[in-house]
């Protein structure tokens, strides 16, 4: 099960852009990134999945390298309501080996803007 | 709004105590799973079920069980409740993406709070 890494804390301004970088070295071929958000006492909110390259929504762009190893959440102009902890999660949900199921969120990134 | 409904939203309840907390699933999502947050800490998977079966275990106690029904909604059990059972209990569920091959995304619900006095 792939193991992931990202930093604790991370701090920015209103309007600035924030990029999350999280570090899985040994994501396997079936495993998907996924980022949620989450605000105090309320449940995790998914953002945004990948697989590979770059992929982009209304709300953020995820970025990954072609050996997969890594991805990067950007963020951008952020708000005071960005305020948050992202976590950034590896697996195979709901596939062949459905590996998700045993995978343990991390500490996750709290993300803090200031005006 | 995930689609993921939990009940009831919160709950005090004293030690010793047992208590059942509900989970209904996004419409036609198969897979449910149970998280456990303590106060300032992480997501702690407790356990996974898929269509009625349990798929993966996590750390959950042997104080607390879950089951999955035929309609696919799901009930976690808490029993002999200590002090430290108090949390945020979280159920999501699984959905298939439509744009790719394998790849699911979990959807959360808004959890249950359980205290214990």
């Amino acid at each position: 099960l792939a193991k992931t890494t990202q930093p604790i804390s991370m701090d920015s301004y209103e309007g600035q852009e924030v990029n999350i970088t999280c570090s899985h070295n040994n994501i396997a071929t079936n495993d998907y990134i996924t980022w949620y958000q989450q605000f105090p006492s309320q449940g995790p909110r998914f953002i945004i999945q990948g697989y590979k390259t770059k992929v982009t929504n209304e709300v953020a762009s995820l970025f990954i390298p072609a050996d997969r190893k890594s991805s990067t959440l950007s963020l951008p102009r952020v708000s005071l309501s960005d305020t948050a902890v992202y976590y950034c999660l590896v697996g195979d949900i709901g596939g062949a080996t459905d590996s998700w199921g045993k995978f343990q969120f991390g500490a996750g990134t709290q993300v803090v803007v200031t005006p | 709004d995930s689609g993921v409904t939990q009940t009831p939203k919160h709950l005090i309840t004293a030690t010793g105590q047992r208590v059942t907390l509900r989970c209904s699933p996004r419409s036609g999502d198969l897979s449910v799973y149970w998280y456990q947050q303590s106060l300032d800490q992480g997501l702690q998977f407790l356990i996974q079920y898929y269509n009625g079966e349990e798929r993966a275990k996590g750390n959950i106690l042997e104080r607390f069980s879950a089951q999955q029904f035929p309609d696919l909604h799901s009930e976690l059990n808490l029993s002999s409740l200590e002090l430290g059972d108090s949390a945020l209990y979280f159920c999501a569920s699984s959905v298939r993406r439509t744009d790719s091959p394998f790849g699911n995304t979990i959807y959360f619900g808004e959890g249950s709070w359980l205290t214990v006095v």
